[in-house]
């Protein structure tokens, strides 16, 4: 299995802070990296697929990059709405395997 | 839109079954996607467990492989989830999702316990 390892595993940030949340991966996966946002009501809503592609409705202030083994997703001036649990996705290989995950937190 | 909807117990003993059942609208589950569970459990990890494709094939994850069963109702545009041999390890909220997690359903919790 691939295992993706994602940091840090809780960031502390501000309204209106640029943050980015890595995600590694233990071979490399070809650019086949998805994000999920999860709100505290377990909400789980997509927001980029393959790297770097924003789901619809998602806010410009989301991007994301990387490749081979290295990811990262960033959001560039936080709303009150970012504050959530992210999770990066691998899809290049079965079984399908998710990041720990990163808890984004008003500092 | 595609909408998922999970059902099923809140609370299972140990050693019994798990059944789950997501319910979609928007869209006819024969029509195209695999239809996926996923599972978080508490502690944050998450784990997907398998799918069924739109031709009614499935996909285990091998850790799973030999407890899972995914089915289908094309009549009522429905699959399920079974899981066997439950233990407390399998306390999680169970999440029903379309295609490539682009579409989830908002997630049932369920507590293996006696």
């Amino acid at each position: 299995d691939i295992q993706m390892t994602q940091s840090p595993s809780s960031l502390p940030a501000s309204l209106g802070e640029r943050v980015t949340i890595s995600c590694r991966a233990s071979q490399g996966i070809s650019s086949n990296l998805n994000w999920y946002q999860q709100k505290p009501d377990g909400t789980i809503k997509p927001l980029i697929y393959y790297t770097s592609n924003l789901q619809s409705d998602v806010p410009s202030r989301f991007s994301g990059s990387g490749s081979g083994t290295d990811y990262s997703l960033t959001i560039s001036g936080l709303e009150p709405e970012d504050f959530a649990m992210y999770y990066c996705q691998q899809d290049a290989s079965f079984p399908w395997t998710f990041g720990g995950g990163t808890k984004l937190e008003l500092k | 839109e595609i909408q998922l909807q999970e059902s099923g117990p809140g609370l299972v003993k140990p050693s019994q079954s798990l059944s789950l059942t997501c319910s979609v609208t928007g869209y006819t589950i024969t029509s195209g996607y695999d239809w996926s569970w996923i599972r978080k459990f508490p502690g944050n990890k998450m784990e997907w467990m398998g799918y069924i494709s739109n031709s009614g094939s499935t996909n285990y994850n091998p850790s799973l492989k030999i407890r899972i069963s995914i089915s289908r109702d094309p009549s009522k545009n429905q699959f399920f989830l079974q899981l066997n041999s439950i233990t407390t390890e399998d306390t999680a909220t169970y999440y029903c999702a379309s295609g490539s997690f682009d579409y989830w359903g908002q997630g049932v919790m369920v507590t293996v316990s006696s």
